[in-house]
């Protein structure tokens, strides 16, 4: 079993709707959660970080994390064609090393 | 500023053959790091260099692969005697590895490997 585990869709939903994602994780030990996101042939760049369990906002994006589940969720408001990409949920305990899930690929259509 | 850049963007060998992909890390970014990318998978931490400090090597698959980071900047990751399974997206990252508790890792665009 991995550690981080990710749907990977794809998820294809109309421009303007809410778009969800999530993910679970076994580890305990992870302190830090992230999603990041992909666009095709290019590296992945971070979105949104957390500590701990609690809600984050950042203008269309909402990432949640609740540690007693392990459970970790990301949503997008009004949801644009350019936010078709693949998104990336990330772990991480007290070190550097990132454990990610396996990518959830995402298509907003016009 | 420039960001991480890693060359070449594209390789493809022949099975048997040895392959050396390169990173440019942010400047002054203390920490590297390697991933592997597989089709349609998330990333798999490979190696990770902190200033002078060790590597950590516990995400590397084989004895097949290597990475060094000369002068504490730019860093080589040596795949020999390639196998069709290291076929892949092998991404490099950077961060400030300061003290702060978060340190954001800023990702390259990818060298995509092929094995034929």
């Amino acid at each position: 079993q991995k550690e981080v585990e990710q749907d990977p869709g794809p998820l294809s939903v109309p421009e303007g709707a809410i778009v969800s994602l999530n993910c679970t994780y076994s580890n305990s030990a992870f302190q830090y959660f992230m999603w990041y996101r992909q666009y095709s042939r290019k590296g992945p760049e971070l979105l949104m970080y957390t500590y701990s369990s609690g809600n984050k906002e950042d203008g269309r994006f909402t990432a949640q994390v609740d540690k007693s589940s392990k459970y970790i969720s990301l949503f997008i408001r009004d949801s644009q064609p350019s936010d078709s990409a693949t998104y990336l949920c990330a772990t991480k305990a007290a070190g550097n090393k990132l454990t990610f899930g396996g990518g959830t690929r995402v298509l907003v259509k016009p | 500023g420039a960001g991480v850049s890693q060359s070449p963007s594209n390789k493809v060998t022949e099975k048997g053959k040895d392959v050396e992909l390169r990173c440019d890390p942010i400047s002054g970014h203390t920490a590297l790091y390697w991933y592997r990318q597989s089709l349609g998978q998330g990333l798999e931490f490979l190696i990770y260099f902190q200033g002078n400090s060790a590597p950590d090597k516990s995400g590397l698959p084989s004895d097949r692969f290597s990475a060094e980071r000369t002068g504490g900047s730019v860093s080589t990751l040596t795949i020999q005697r390639t196998q069709q399974e290291d076929s892949a997206v092998y991404l490099c990252a950077s961060s400030g590895g300061g003290a702060q508790s978060f340190n954001e890792q800023f990702f390259g665009p990818g060298t995509r490997l092929t094995v034929l």
